[in-house]
């Protein structure tokens, strides 16, 4: 069945540092793929999305590009804050049934 | 606009002892998610309605969970008896979804944390 894999957390970084949280996804069809956050004691929040092959979903200052030939969602962002701190799940949505998998979701960290 | 509302936050209760937990989705989303959160997992789904039909229930462990969504609004979760098994986050979503047409994006609630003792 489909399924979504993240890198495993957590993982610290300094205030202004370079952040990538890798995804890879598994996948029959031609899924929707996102990117939802959620802060401590709140519920998830949708970060950004991406439909279709090639496409690039951006929120705040966070990017993730959909790519088809590598099956990968890989969310960046240039200088991280610590407002940043938080868990990340990545998730796919597959066009068929109305349904969200996913991933086991990475703590992000960072400090001043 | 209000966001999804759950409640009770916390719930505490004693093995084989009945919870039940419940949401109220955004005004005006017709399709309602319940997801259980392990310790260090994602969210699973575990049933989501469309209106007052539950659409997709195969993942509810059914001899000892229920929901409903009577009048299509708000709906229930429950779990009789519960089990040590059961202790994670209920997490309840909703969105506006038509023929034709589907918002994407699921609007969750801040969960219900249940401890099984």
């Amino acid at each position: 069945g489909d399924s979504v894999t993240q890198m495993e957390g957590p993982v610290t970084l300094s205030e202004e540092a370079f952040l990538t949280i890798n995804c890879t996804y598994t996948a029959t069809g031609y899924p929707s793929l996102f990117w939802y956050v959620q802060y401590p004691g709140e519920g998830l929040q949708l970060l950004l999305k991406a439909t279709k092959a090639d496409d690039k979903g951006s929120n705040k200052g966070f990017e993730a590009t959909y790519r088809k030939e590598t099956t990968s969602f890989h969310l960046e962002k240039g200088s991280v804050q610590v407002s940043d701190s938080a868990v990340y799940f990545c998730a796919l949505r597959d066009g068929g049934y109305n349904k969200l998998i996913f991933g086991a979701g990475t703590r992000l960290a960072v400090h001043p | 606009e209000a966001g999804v509302v759950q409640s009770p936050r916390y719930k505490i209760i004693e093995k084989k002892q009945p919870v039940a937990f419940w949401c109220n989705p955004i005004s005006g989303h017709n399709t309602l998610y319940w997801y259980r959160q392990n310790l260090g997992q994602g969210p699973e789904l575990l049933i989501r309605y469309e209106n007052e039909e539950a659409v997709d229930d195969s993942q509810l462990p059914k001899d000892r969970f229920s929901a409903e969504r009577l009048k299509g609004v708000d709906s229930t979760l429950k779990i009789q008896p519960a089990e040590l098994g059961d202790s994670a986050v209920y997490l309840c979503a909703s969105s506006f979804q038509t023929s034709g047409f589907s918002s994407y994006e699921q609007y969750f609630g801040p969960g219900t944390r249940l401890t099984v003792t």
